[in-house]
């Protein structure tokens, strides 16, 4: 299946809100409340930040929130910090025993 | 903590084969999935293989089903990758990562800091 889509690049000021989107189908994120948001510094592994769309693992904190709308999943950074600069992926469940992970969103803190 | 480490990755010509390891000491690995992610530059992220507790569920990308192979050790909390006829598609970092909920949630948890597989003449 193809991957989901999101946008290139993302940035916001120190203490500013960042959004980025997450554009599937009815077939992943359309079908499914399994939609998870990975964070990933440059040289290191992903880090889950969300799963099940708005849920947070132990030790994330709320600044990350996530939501999802029709066949488009969101996660929104508030309060944007230095260290928030990274990449992310979005990842939603696509039936048939597999997920599917979105392109990636360069967030950059000006 | 929750510490997973792979080894085995290195440069192979097309065609060879590699075997790659993942340990998780104190993960209680042997109930959870268990997946290999790689991340390459040119398609991004990409679940490869996972394995169930007990083997009965194996699954394959595609792109790779008939050349990798995943098992597990869970008595030794071990999980393997072996990579055959290797392409140069197959270059990437190769994580392995832990299910976050005991079963099989389709979450990826927990990861490993990557082994490099590279694909070259």
């Amino acid at each position: 299946q193809s991957a989901l889509t999101q946008p290139p690049s993302a940035s916001g000021s120190p203490g500013q809100s960042v959004t980025i989107s997450c554009t599937g189908t009815s077939a992943d994120i359309g079908g499914y409340t399994f939609v998870s948001w990975y964070q990933q510094h440059p040289g290191k592994a992903p880090k889950l930040i969300i799963y099940d769309v708005t849920e947070r693992p132990s030790g994330i904190p709320d600044r990350f929130s996530g939501s999802k709308s029709g066949n488009t999943a969101s996660l929104t950074v508030s309060g944007l910090q230095a260290e928030d600069e990274a990449d992310y992926y979005c990842n939603s469940y696509a039936g048939n025993n597999n997920t599917v992970f979105g392109t990636g969103t360069k967030v950059t803190v000006l | 903590q929750v510490q997973l480490v792979e080894s085995g990755g290195g440069v192979v010509q097309p065609g060879g084969s590699l075997t790659l390891s993942c340990v998780g000491p104190g993960l209680a690995f042997s109930s959870y999935t268990m997946y290999w992610v790689r991340q390459s530059p040119g398609k991004g992220l990409e679940c490869v293989a996972y394995m169930s507790v007990n083997g009965n569920k194996k699954y394959y990308a595609d792109p790779v089903k008939g050349r990798f192979t995943i098992s597990r050790d869970n008595s030794k909390g071990i999980l393997f990758l072996q990579m055959m006829s290797l392409r140069a598609e197959d270059t990437a970092v190769y994580y392995c990562a832990r299910d976050l909920k005991v079963g099989y949630s389709h979450i990826y948890g927990y990861w490993g800091q990557g082994t490099v597989v590279t694909a070259s003449s």
